[in-house]
């Protein structure tokens, strides 16, 4: 199976910073990898799919960006509600897996 | 509005069965595949399984094949997972999800349940 690594386990920043967090496969999965937002006691939310598409309804200070082996989601200037943990998955190769997770905490 | 509500977890023997289900409302059902992901407490988010849109492909995980069945009811609306030969490392929040696209198996999540906790405890 692909082994998808986050980095890092945990960013803590403030309102209004911009948010990098990395994603790295253990094989090619092209451009089919997505990520996900769950806050704490609620389902995950879809954000990004294909690597750089924003799912509906999602704003656009998220950005997702990278193929290949290494993608990064970028949140331009945090808001009060975006910190949570967030999950990148790949459904190139069967069976679709995600990475650990990057906990997102304000300072 | 696209909704899906889990039920039938609750607390289990080592070793016992149980079924969950996901009813599903506000889309078009026999036009989607589904998805089970599980979540261990405090833990990351783990692909279980996935029927397609007319329950003629299915997967599962390697952690839970030949012990958890997944099946649809189109009438229904439905989703079940038929879960065998339980085990502690079974323990988690099931929550099942939606394809994103229609007639096509293309394991993005786009609608999520809220989850129904499964704890397999002696």
């Amino acid at each position: 199976d692909i082994v998808l690594t986050q980095s890092p386990a945990t960013l803590s920043l403030s309102p209004g910073e911009r948010a990098t967090l990395s994603c790295r496969a253990s094989q090619n999965v092209g451009f089919y990898l997505a990520w996900y937002q769950q806050k704490r006691g609620q389902a995950p939310r879809l954000l990004i799919y294909d690597a750089s598409n924003r799912a509906s309804g999602i704003p656009a200070r998220f950005r997702g960006s990278g193929s290949g082996t290494d993608f990064t989601l970028t949140i331009s200037s945090l808001e009060p509600e975006d910190f949570a943990v967030f999950y990148c998955q790949q459904r190139d190769s069967w069976p679709p897996v995600f990475g650990q997770g990057t906990r997102l905490e304000m300072k | 509005e696209v909704q899906l509500v889990e039920s039938g977890g609750t607390v289990v023997r080592p070793g016992g069965s149980l079924r969950l289900s996901c009813v599903t409302s506000g889309f078009i059902f026999d036009e989607y595949g589904i998805n089970w992901v599980r979540q261990a407490p405090g833990k990351g988010l783990e692909w279980v399984s996935h029927i397609n849109w007319n329950g003629d492909s299915i997967g599962y995980a390697g952690s839970v094949r030949g012990r958890f069945t997944v099946s649809r009811d189109n009438d229904k609306k439905s989703i079940y997972l038929q879960m065998d030969s339980l085990r502690a490392e079974d323990t988690a929040l099931y929550f099942c999800a939606r394809d994103s696209s229609n007639y096509v198996e293309n394991y993005y999540f786009d609608y999520w349940g809220q989850g129904t906790l499964v704890t397999v405890s002696s």
